[in-house]
């Protein structure tokens, strides 16, 4: 079963500095798709980036990107000139293509420090 | 554009009722929708998913006959929590997503229930 982790249950950075969010995955099948969520205290969920296992060029969205190790299974985070309103909980998901369902880790609390 | 509009956003009701809650679609057909509950702290799990003129599939552990599902047309997903109790207060949030399946998910606002 493809399960999604975060070793990571808090982080902090100071503002305008970077941060990485880690986040691992185990599946046995090789095309699949991986996301960022944040979600900020008004509980929404928000689309941070989304990348394609096919493809080996990490996703990059302004001040966010990602590393994609697909060997290792690996998808983390960079946040790039943290700002205030980057703070949130962060999801790392997989989609399970099959059964057309995002499986999501534990998250990652970010906090920044003016 | 990819808004998804989820109402009512606060629910606070008498143990006993019965509960609807809406998800739409604004701008896109959703051919799929999803219904996730979250607590306090913890990760969004997964209750059921639609897909617009079928039966719900529901997760493990999930009632059917406790949290109804419709999906009645490619922008209107409703869950109906009947004869809630005080355990089902929590944070509900439906998410919708368009054809094909490796399109992100879309997710309303949720919906926070408070059952006396």
């Amino acid at each position: 079963a493809q399960t999604v982790t975060q070793s990571q249950p808090e982080m902090s950075v100071q503002e305008a500095e970077t941060v990485t969010l880690s986040c691992t995955y185990d599946t046995s099948e090789s095309d699949y798709y991986l996301f960022w969520y944040k979600q900020p205290p008004s509980r929404q969920m928000i689309l941070v980036i989304r990348q394609e296992a096919y493809k080996q060029q990490n996703a990059t969205e302004n001040r966010f990107s990602v590393n994609f190790q697909k060997a290792a299974k690996s998808f983390s985070l960079k946040i790039s000139d943290s700002q205030l309103g980057d703070a949130a909980m962060y999801f790392c998901a997989y989609l399970i293509q099959g059964a057309q369902k995002l499986v999501f880790g534990q998250g990652t609390r970010l906090t920044i420090n003016p | 554009g990819a808004v998804v509009s989820q109402h009512p956003s606060r629910v606070i009701c008498k143990s006993g009722t019965s509960v609807k809650i809406e998800c739409r679609s604004l701008d896109f057909q959703a051919t799929t929708m999803f219904w996730y509950r979250q607590f306090p702290k913890q990760s969004l799990m997964l209750m059921a998913t639609s897909n617009e003129g079928s039966k719900a599939t529901y997760e493990q552990g999930v009632e059917k006959d406790k949290f109804l599902i419709n999906h009645a047309s490619l922008t209107l997903s409703t869950l109906t929590v009947t004869s809630a109790h005080p355990e089902d207060s929590s944070f509900y949030i439906c998410s919708a997503r368009q054809a094909p399946i490796n399109q992100p998910q879309h997710f309303g606002d949720g919906t926070r229930l408070s059952i006396l």
